[in-house]
């Protein structure tokens, strides 16, 4: 079962602007991660946030958590083409991840 | 290097064949994971592993089976009872600590049914 669902579904920004995505769940959660994906590629982790933390920060990337709202966000900052990718926010028991839809990124230069 | 492989990295199977998608990670992580993707769409959970000789379903079992004989290995079958089984395949790892778990994705199957 999906429990994380991201928004929006695409995002298209120009090379050096900022990327927000949003992911909402419905259940209460230990963790959320953010990974990232490359068309055609596997995933790669970006982020952990806890859920005693509300914000933290990794190079260009700031996740924020809001655990009353059950929702969280990536934001990255001075975007690059490299950027262009679907990025997928995942929450679990302890046992298993459930991964969103995703947000497909297209950075344009 | 360390890493988790997946081979092959195109596989085409013919209506009524099974075919096995191989996984393999050196990382001496516990868990292993197969995930199902679609075009547009997230992971699916096929089957997951927390140790050697233990496997349990996820949220779409039907029409696949596991084996988890070593640690290092966890194969997937795709048999014929899969009905649509054109999909983006991909195996994960982890230390196997649960939720609070980092998971490393291999490189994908891409199995098309001709």
């Amino acid at each position: 079962s999906q429990q994380g669902e991201e928004d929006p579904q695409a995002l298209s920004i120009q090379e050096g602007e900022n990327a927000t995505m949003n992911c909402s769940y419905k259940t209460s959660i230990n963790n959320l991660q953010w990974y990232r994906q490359n068309s055609g590629r596997g995933l790669v982790h970006l982020i952990l946030i806890r859920s005693n933390e509300r914000e933290k920060h990794s190079g260009r990337l700031r996740v924020t958590l809001d655990t009353s709202k059950k929702s969280s966000s990536l934001l990255i900052t001075a975007s690059r083409a490299a950027d262009t990718a679907s990025y997928f926010c995942a929450t679990g028991d302890d046992y298993k991840l459930s991964f969103g839809a995703g947000t497909t990124v297209t950075v344009r230069a | 290097d360390g890493g988790i492989t997946q081979s092959p990295k195109y596989l085409f199977r013919k209506e009524g064949q099974n075919v096995t998608l191989s996984c393999e990670q050196n990382l001496n992580h516990d868990a292993m994971y197969w995930y199902r993707q679609d075009p547009g769409q997230g992971l699916r959970l096929i089957y997951y592993s927390h140790i050697v000789n233990d496997f349990q379903k996820g949220d779409i079992a039907e029409g696949y089976s596991v084996s988890r004989e070593k640690k290092e290995s966890f194969p997937l079958t795709v048999t014929s009872a899969q009905k649509n089984p054109t999909a983006f395949y991909l195996c994960a790892s982890s230390t196997g600590q649960g939720a609070a778990d980092t998971q490393y994705f291999g490189p994908g199957t891409r199995l098309t049914v001709l």
